[in-house]
């Protein structure tokens, strides 16, 4: 079955960097597009970006661009999320998530049950 | 700056029917939108339950249903159940390049 676990998630300093991982496994990654999305305690979901397939295509949210960088590896099965200039309002549980998009379908399908990041001094 | 916008919290009783609905600031919401529908339970990551307005997954229950509605995205419950009980949040997609989540439902069931 499709699994996604995410991993590297922790406490860092604001202004620090942290790399999230997210390993796939059940299906065929190099197929899928890639997302993240986060949540702030006790708030809402938000949207960070995601990737395509092939990595040729990559998409921010405003919040996020310039600091955030997506990347994946097909060989490996996993999504990465490259994370600097970190902030008091990153924190969040981030979330890796599979993203379906074909003709008249969009998707996220399946959902990693989350990794705890946490900025502060 | 784009705002989806969802009704904050409902209360409904089990067995009843409640509609959640989703609307942008940019206007009228249409299938453009790929309107996503997702159930997050305390402690719990979210899982998809309606993507591309009405579309279901296998694992979604037959009570759940998505559908266009005066200009807004909406979810109905048909016979509720105690075990919907949960945050219901709404995904717009703005041309697959911005994706906005409403700020979610909190919805009872009493």
């Amino acid at each position: 079955q499709v699994q996604l676990v995410e991993s590297g998630g922790g406490l860092v300093k604001p202004g620090g960097s942290l790399r999230l991982s997210c390993a796939a496994s059940g299906f065929t990654f190099s197929d899928f597009y890639m997302s993240w999305i986060r949540q702030a305690p006790g708030k809402g979901l938000e949207w960070i970006s995601y990737i395509s397939s092939t990595s040729s295509i990559i998409y921010y949210a405003d919040s996020v661009k310039g600091r955030f960088t997506i990347s994946r590896d097909n060989a490996r099965n996993s999504v990465f999320l490259q994370m600097n200039s970190l902030r008091a309002e990153d924190t969040a549980v981030y979330y890796c998530t599979r993203r379906v998009l074909r003709f008249l379908v969009q998707d996220f399908d399946y959902w990693g049950p989350g990794s705890l990041v946490t900025v502060s001094s | 700056q784009t705002v989806v916008t969802q009704e904050p919290s409902l209360t409904v009783s089990p067995g009843g029917t409640v509609t959640l609905t989703c609307a942008s600031s940019t206007g009228a919401v249409t299938s453009d939108y790929y309107p996503n529908w997702f159930q997050q339970k305390p402690g719990q990551a979210p899982r998809s339950l309606i993507y591309s307005t009405n579309n279901k997954h296998s694992w979604t229950p037959a009570r759940f249903s998505g559908s266009l509605l005066g200009g807004k995205a909406a979810l109905t419950l048909s016979g509720v159940q105690p075990e919907d009980e949960a945050e219901y949040y709404c995904l717009l997609s703005y041309s697959g390049t911005q994706l906005v989540f409403g700020g979610g439902t909190k919805l009872t069931v009493l």
